[in-house]
């Protein structure tokens, strides 16, 4: 079954808490992404994985970073999360260029 | 820069119509282009893609897009739209280190 899941689906956190998303997939893929998506502006690149130990910065990296240590884990972290990291987070992974790319349900995340 | 443009926020039509979202990009290089779509409450999912050869590619639900290099669009289309084809649409474009930059997105409603 290829799948990718995104834990929690919901979460609420104070401003300055350290924030963990978590995200795996079970399609082996070796390229993984995270992406927030807000109103009116679509989807947006936080960080590209291309397999484990090997990241590289997207549009918005400022205030995220990331791990990957198995193919097919990959987090997003925010340290001291602030509110306008409010946002739906979404996860996702495919199995390398010009390939479709499969989207976890997403995480809703919201800062106070 | 690379960009994707998705000129309508909204599309409201009536059931039975046909449907053409419009998408346009900037790219230097041959673009690799995506459709996604994403339902209410849900995740995106892969519609179809543009790598190379036949300017116009089908994909699931019955959609198709054409690919014009002319005025750097890829317009997806529909013909007869149904209620359930009422969802939000992304339009998408690879880059060649596989980030992939989407659209802001097109809000599609069918009328019964």
């Amino acid at each position: 079954d290829m799948k990718v899941t995104q834990m929690p689906r919901y979460l609420i956190k104070r401003m300055g808490e350290n924030v963990l998303l978590e995200c795996g997939q079970d399609m082996s893929h070796e390229t993984m992404y995270w992406y927030r998506q807000d109103p009116g502006l679509g989807l947006q690149l936080i960080y590209i994985s291309y397999d484990v130990d090997s990241n590289s910065e997207g549009d918005i990296p400022k205030g995220y970073r990331v791990s990957r240590k198995k193919r097919e884990h990959f987090s997003l972290i925010l340290d001291s999360a602030k509110t306008n990291q409010t946002s739906v987070y979404f996860c996702a992974s495919s199995s390398g260029q010009n390939t479709e790319v499969f989207f976890g349900k997403g995480t809703r995340l919201t800062v106070v | 820069a690379q960009s994707v443009d998705q000129p309508d926020a909204h599309v409201t039509l009536s059931e039975g119509a046909s449907l053409e979202l419009r998408c346009s990009y900037s790219y230097s290089a041959a673009p690799y282009l995506f459709w996604y779509v994403q339902y209410p409450g849900q995740s995106l999912q892969f519609l179809l893609k543009y790598i190379t050869g036949d300017t116009v590619v089908k994909g699931t639900k019955g959609f198709e897009a054409e690919f014009r290099k002319s005025n750097s669009s890829f317009n997806l289309k529909k013909s007869p739209a149904h209620w359930s084809d009422s969802a939000k649409y992304f339009c998408a474009l690879e880059l060649g280190n596989e980030k992939i930059t989407f659209g802001a997105g097109t809000k599609l409603t069918i009328k019964p």
